[in-house]
C-alpha cells in the first residue's frame, strides 16, 4: 500500500520568504500526486497535482511542486510566502497503475508565516 | 454547484449516544470518501463507495461505525454507541473518475465531540 511522509511537522517562516515543505512516498511503478491546504476550521483544497507530463506542476496561490522519481519526492514550494499562507498542507499520493484507489494522505505540515 | 455539503459542521454528544453524520456530494461525481482527521493519526480513510456501493470499508474503526450511501446524492456515517475517543474531525469527499483517482473535493467537515 501507498504511504507519503511529510517530514516537517511544523515550518515557521517569515513573511515574503522562500518556504519548501518536504513530501516522500513509498515507490510504486506509477502514481498521482498532489498538494492540499487546509485553513482554519476548512475542509481540504486542491493546490495542484501531478498525474504526467512535465515534472515540475505550479498550481494556486503561487506554489509549485516538482515530482522526483529517483528520490521518491514531491516536494512543495513557493519563492514569497505571505501571511495568509498560514495553513496546513496536506502531501497525497494515489497509485496510479492499479487504477482507482483512494487518496491517501500524510500527517500534514504546519506552516506558519510570520510578519 | 455548492460543492461537497456536510451537516451538522459542530456536534457535541454524551458518550454512548448515536451520531449521525451526513454529506452530500457533488452531483454527477460517482465516488464518495468518508475520512477522519485526528491530531494523533492525521487524515485516516474510513470507507469509500463507487456508485454508491462501498468498495472498501478496512479503514472503519470498529463495529460501532457504519456508512450507507442509499442514493447518489446523499450519505450518511453513524456511529452507535459513541465514545470519547471518536471525538474527531470527519471529512466527506467526493470525486468524478474515468479510469483513475484524480481530484477528490472536500467538505467542511463535521467537528465531534463526545463528553
Amino acid at each position: 500500500a501507498q504511504s507519503v511522509t511529510q517530514l516537517d511537522s511544523q515550518v515557521p517562516v517569515f513573511e515574503e520568504a522562500p518556504v519548501e515543505l518536504r513530501c516522500n512516498y513509498s515507490s510504486s511503478v506509477s502514481v498521482y500526486l498532489f498538494w492540499y491546504v487546509q485553513y482554519p476550521n476548512q475542509g481540504l483544497q486542491l493546490l495542484l497535482k501531478y498525474l504526467s507530463g512535465s515534472t515540475l506542476v505550479k498550481g494556486i496561490n503561487g506554489f509549485e511542486a516538482e515530482f522526483n522519481k529517483s528520490q521518491t519526492s514531491f516536494h512543495l514550494r513557493k519563492p514569497s510566502v505571505h501571511i495568509s499562507d498560514t495553513a496546513e498542507y496536506f502531501c497525497a499520493v494515489s497509485d496510479g497503475y492499479s487504477g482507482n484507489t483512494p487518496l491517501v494522505f500524510g500527517k500534514g505540515t504546519r506552516l506558519s508565516v510570520i510578519a | 454547484d455548492a460543492g461537497v455539503i456536510q451537516s451538522p459542521r459542530h456536534e457535541v454528544t454524551e458518550m454512548g449516544q448515536e451520531v449521525t453524520l451526513r454529506c452530500k456530494p457533488i452531483s454527477g461525481h460517482d465516488y464518495l470518501f468518508w475520512y477522519r482527521q485526528t491530531m494523533m493519526r492525521g487524515l485516516e480513510l474510513l470507507i469509500y463507495f463507487n456508485n454508491n456501493v462501498p468498495i472498501d470499508d478496512s479503514g472503519m474503526p470498529e463495529d460501532r461505525f457504519s456508512a450507507k450511501m442509499p442514493n447518489a446524492s446523499f450519505s450518511t456515517l453513524k456511529i452507535q454507541p459513541s465514545e470519547p475517543r471518536d471525538s474527531a474531525v470527519y471529512f466527506c469527499a467526493s470525486s468524478l473518475l474515468g479510469p483513475r483517482v484524480t481530484e477528490a473535493f472536500f467538505g467542511q467537515g463535521t467537528r465531534l465531540t463526545v463528553v
